[in-house]
């Protein structure tokens, strides 16, 4: 069954530096999405993608967040200077237009 | 802004209990879902629904959109149920998550 990667599963940095965390959807999905859940708390929607850009996001995707489709079935998000505060567990998810989503694995985020 | 609650927030229950999860949401949404998240992390997707029921194995979820209400009912229940189930609304902003009822099954 195919299913939603994610690379790297665990990623520590250091506050400040920049970290890009990468994601291959379904390959025949056209929206795809952003998560984040900071530890013991709800899940949390960042941004949602669909033909090559930004659909919807929310306030939390400030400057220091972007999203790309570099090429046919990477989902990459950057962030460029690292705070403390953005240590969670990222998820990405893909879906078809219409049907669930299918979410990734995770990414967790250790800023130290 | 949809406001989506849950509850309860915790429910331990035996082994072949009739489990229900409800879930209220504030604003009109095309579609409710549930998902299920293991301790490891991963979120996996049990229904989607915008009216109605839907059945999948011993998972029932159901929706009133009128009252703005969904519950997730799990018939015999068994331990390896024991999950963090979480509903959410879709729209706006991709989903908008409830904070989980945390279910424990014990033997």
């Amino acid at each position: 069954e195919p299913e939603v990667t994610q690379t790297p599963s665990h990623q520590v940095t250091q506050m400040g530096q920049e970290v890009i965390l990468r994601c291959v959807p379904i390959s025949n999905h056209l929206y795809f999405y952003w998560y984040r859940q900071i530890l013991g708390q709800k899940v949390e929607f960042l941004v949602s993608f669909y033909n090559n850009e930004i659909s919807e996001k929310s306030e939390i995707f400030d400057d220091q967040f972007s999203v790309e489709r570099p090429d046919g079935s990477n989902f990459t998000l950057k962030i460029r200077s690292t705070k403390l505060e953005d240590s969670a567990m990222y998820f990405c998810a893909s879906k078809s237009r219409g049907y669930e989503q299918y979410f990734g694995p995770g990414t967790r985020l250790t800023v130290t | 802004k949809n406001e989506v609650e849950q509850s309860p927030q915790n429910l331990t229950a035996q082994e072949g209990e009739f489990i229900t999860i409800n879930c209220s949401y504030s604003v009109g949404i095309s579609a409710l879902h549930w998902l299920q998240q293991h301790p490891g992390g991963g979120i996996v997707s049990l229904f989607m629904l915008s009216s109605g029921k839907k059945k999948h194995g011993r998972l029932i979820a159901t929706i009133n959109i009128q009252e703005k209400h969904s519950s997730l009912h799990i018939t015999a229940s068994h331990p390896r149920d024991s999950a963090v189930y979480i509903c959410a609304a879709e729209p706006p902003l991709g989903l908008t998550f409830g904070k989980g009822t945390h279910l424990i099954i014990q033997p």
